[in-house]
């Protein structure tokens, strides 16, 4: 089945440093890419998507390419903030037949930036 | 604002006495999904409706049911709560189902089991 694999958090940054957190997948078909965020005591939400291959995602300074080759889509950020400490999910939904666009993700990879 | 609201935020139940979470919607979308998510691990899809239409996962236990009266409205039943069902339950909406579509998720319920 499909699966998304994750870098082990956390990560500690101090502010201004380059952030990627590597995000590889696994799916039979010609899956959607997400990258959602969970700030403290919130909800998930969406930070950027790409829906096929050698597309790119950006939001808010991050960026994420969709690698079919790798099977990857990497989200970077050239500087980070303290405002981007939250818990970031990788995700794919290779919606089909009854799927209705269900998510995979990953485990999450807890960001802590410093000033 | 909120647009897909969980109640309650924190929830406390006994082992074996049923508990009931409820999430509604603003958004007049056609799919909610339901997600448990333990700590540290990603979140897993339990079921989930397209309109009255109810799906599955193979894997989720007889012990958690749902039920979808209106678009507006989506609830989380289990039936006989054990220790290893405390998990945040996340509750979530998208308006047609497409693979390229986002889905809005509300804040959670922290279910905790004594």
């Amino acid at each position: 089945g499909d699966s998304v694999t994750q870098m082990e958090g956390p990560v500690t940054l101090s502010e201004e440093a380059f952030l990627t957190i590597n995000c590889t997948y696994t799916a039979t078909g010609y899956p959607s890419l997400f990258w959602y965020v969970q700030y403290p005591g919130e909800g998930l939400q969406l930070l950027l998507k790409a829906t096929k291959a050698d597309d790119k995602g950006s939001n808010k300074g991050f960026e994420a390419t969709y690698r079919k080759e790798t099977t990857s889509f990497h989200l970077e950020k050239g500087s980070v903030q303290v405002s981007d400490s939250a818990v970031y999910f990788c995700a794919l939904s290779d919606a089909g037949g009854t799927s209705y666009g269900k998510l995979t993700f990953g485990q999450g990879t807890i960001l802590t930036v410093h000033p | 604002d909120a647009m897909v609201i969980q109640n309650p935020r924190y929830q406390v139940t006994q082992f074996g006495k049923p508990v009931t979470l409820s999430c509604s919607q603003t958004l007049n979308h056609n799919v909610m999904y339901w997600y448990q998510q333990k700590s540290s691990q990603a979140p897993k899809l339990l079921f989930h409706y397209y309109d009255k239409d109810f799906n599955n996962e193979a894997d989720t236990p007889d012990n958690f049911q749902s039920r979808r009266p209106n678009t507006s409205f989506c609830f989380l039943d289990i039936r006989s709560p054990g220790l290893g069902d405390a998990a945040m339950y996340l509750c979530a909406t998208s308006r047609d189902g497409q693979k390229n579509e986002k889905l809005f998720f509300g804040s959670g319920t922290q279910l905790s089991v004594l």
